[in-house]
């Protein structure tokens, strides 16, 4: 079945420890997202590629990078972790072409980010 | 701007009851509508679609009518589940325009046998 993926589901790292989350894909979708999600809130989308275009969100913190070497893969980097980013990290994708009426997502399992 | 209304929770019903969350929206383009559901330690999986006004998306039981007039996307189960606890998120983007989404939310529902 074609989905996403994303590796490790669980992760622990250390305070100001870089730690590196992975997504693959085998839906072929153009568009991959990062969401980082809080207890009892809605994700909140932290960056975006559209192809290999980097779109990245005013407000995320530039603790946070990202790479998608291809189209399958996409990885998230968090430079020098604090306490406050344990979260879960959500992987999605969606196929966007200029004659789509509707752009739903897919989203992974999600990575449980600790950090002691 | 974009944005979507959901109902506070927790929603808590017993088994086989019927279920409505609410959900509104405003929007600056025509709209496609969407609820997400995600699972406990889950991500979030699309529930149902509905791309027009007056379509009616359904999936799993569950049912929600793009209403123009009122500008809303009610999700309703005639029979819940205790298997249906979850966390329930209602979202919007723009056709033909903005893609990413906008989020409610989300509404937990816990059924209790």
């Amino acid at each position: 079945d074609a989905m996403v993926i994303q590796n490790p589901r669980y992760q622990v790292t250390q305070f100001g420890k870089p730690v590196t989350l992975s997504c693959s894909q085998t839906l072929n979708h153009n568009v991959m997202y990062w969401y980082q999600q809080k207890s009892s809130q809605a994700p909140k989308l932290l960056f975006h590629y559209y192809d290999k275009d980097f779109n990245n969100e005013a407000d995320t913190p530039d603790n946070f990078q990202s790479r998608r070497p291809n189209t399958s893969f996409c990885f998230l980097d968090i430079r020098s972790p604090g306490l406050g980013d344990a979260a879960m990290y959500l992987c999605a994708t969606s196929r966007v072409t200029s004659g789509a009426t509707s752009y739903e997502q897919y989203f992974g399992p999600g990575t449980r980010l600790t950090v002691t | 701007g974009n944005s979507v209304t959901q109902m506070e929770g927790p929603v808590t019903l017993s088994e086989e009851a019927f279920l409505t969350i609410n959900c509104t929206y405003t929007a600056t383009g025509y709209p496609s509508l969407f609820w997400y559901v995600q699972y406990p330690g889950e991500g979030l999986q699309l529930l149902l679609k509905a791309t027009k006004a007056d379509d009616k998306g359904s999936n799993k039981g569950f049912e929600a009518t793009y209403r123009k007039e009122t500008t809303s996307f009610h999700l309703e189960k005639g029979s819940v589940q205790v298997s249906d606890s979850a966390v329930y998120f209602c979202a919007l983007s723009i056709s033909g325009g903005s893609y990413i989404p906008t989020f409610g939310r989300g509404t937990s529902l816990i059924v209790h046998p």
